[in-house]
């Protein structure tokens, strides 16, 4: 089984709100991605958890806080974002140990009005 | 730094129409090579890795092979249903970070 599965699925929220997104995976992966992704653009990463340790933080603005609370599950907190960060959202896993191979989620549809 | 060029941008096939689409790569030291599937509204679909210059890796009408600085996904026979943007992307021997092309849009017509 290789699923990721990300909720929900798509997210409506205005510039003053606060939500979260949130990412699982029952595959014993133990580091996990969060991107975005702009229509007609490759995903751009924004962030890696590796063993529920943050790794990597491209330079995304505060207003996305990231949260590993243990190995299978990652959240996204979002807060005072910006019509520009609407976009598709995608949760990605691997193990590092085996095939490299990142297994993608389906990703949540947020808009930002 | 790593750099991913796929070539071309869009492609319009007919049904039954064989091609390919290029994937070009710099990395500093290649790990594995991914091909991705990716549908409008969603998340990549996993269908290659390649790990090594020569190697050959095949589902249904897809065939993916890999040399030291270039990669080619071979549709063979395309039907309708396999329209969509094709990603390729690289994971350098050092790092967990996938680099990844502009992707190839794929548009096969009855």
């Amino acid at each position: 089984d290789t699923e990721v599965t990300q909720t929900p699925k798509h997210l409506v929220m205005g510039m003053t709100n606060k939500k979260s997104l949130k990412c699982e995976q029952h595959m014993g992966h133990r580091a996990m991605y969060w991107y975005k992704q702009k229509a007609k653009k490759p995903p751009e990463l924004m962030f890696v958890y590796s063993y529920e340790k943050l790794s990597i933080n491209e330079s995304v603005p505060s207003r996305f806080s990231p949260e590993c609370p243990n190995s299978s599950l990652l959240n996204l907190h979002l807060h005072a974002l910006q019509p520009e960060d609407s976009a598709l959202y995608l949760c990605a896993s691997t193990d590092r140990g085996l095939s490299d191979t990142q297994y993608f989620g389906p990703g949540t549809r947020l808009t930002v009005l | 730094e790593d750099q991913v060029t796929q070539s071309p941008e869009a492609l319009r096939l007919q049904e039954g129409e064989s091609s390919s689409l290029n994937c070009s790569y710099t990395v500093s030291g290649l790990r594995g090579l991914f091909w991705y599937r990716q549908d409008p509204g969603k998340g990549p679909e996993f269908l290659f890795t390649l790990y090594s210059a020569g190697e050959e890796k095949e589902k249904e009408r897809l065939k993916a092979t890999l040399t030291k600085k270039e990669s080619f996904l071979h549709i063979t026979a395309p039907k309708p249903e396999d329209s969509a943007t094709y990603l390729c992307a690289v994971r350098p021997a050092a790092g967990n970070k996938l680099t990844f092309g502009g992707g190839t849009r794929v548009l096969v017509k009855p």
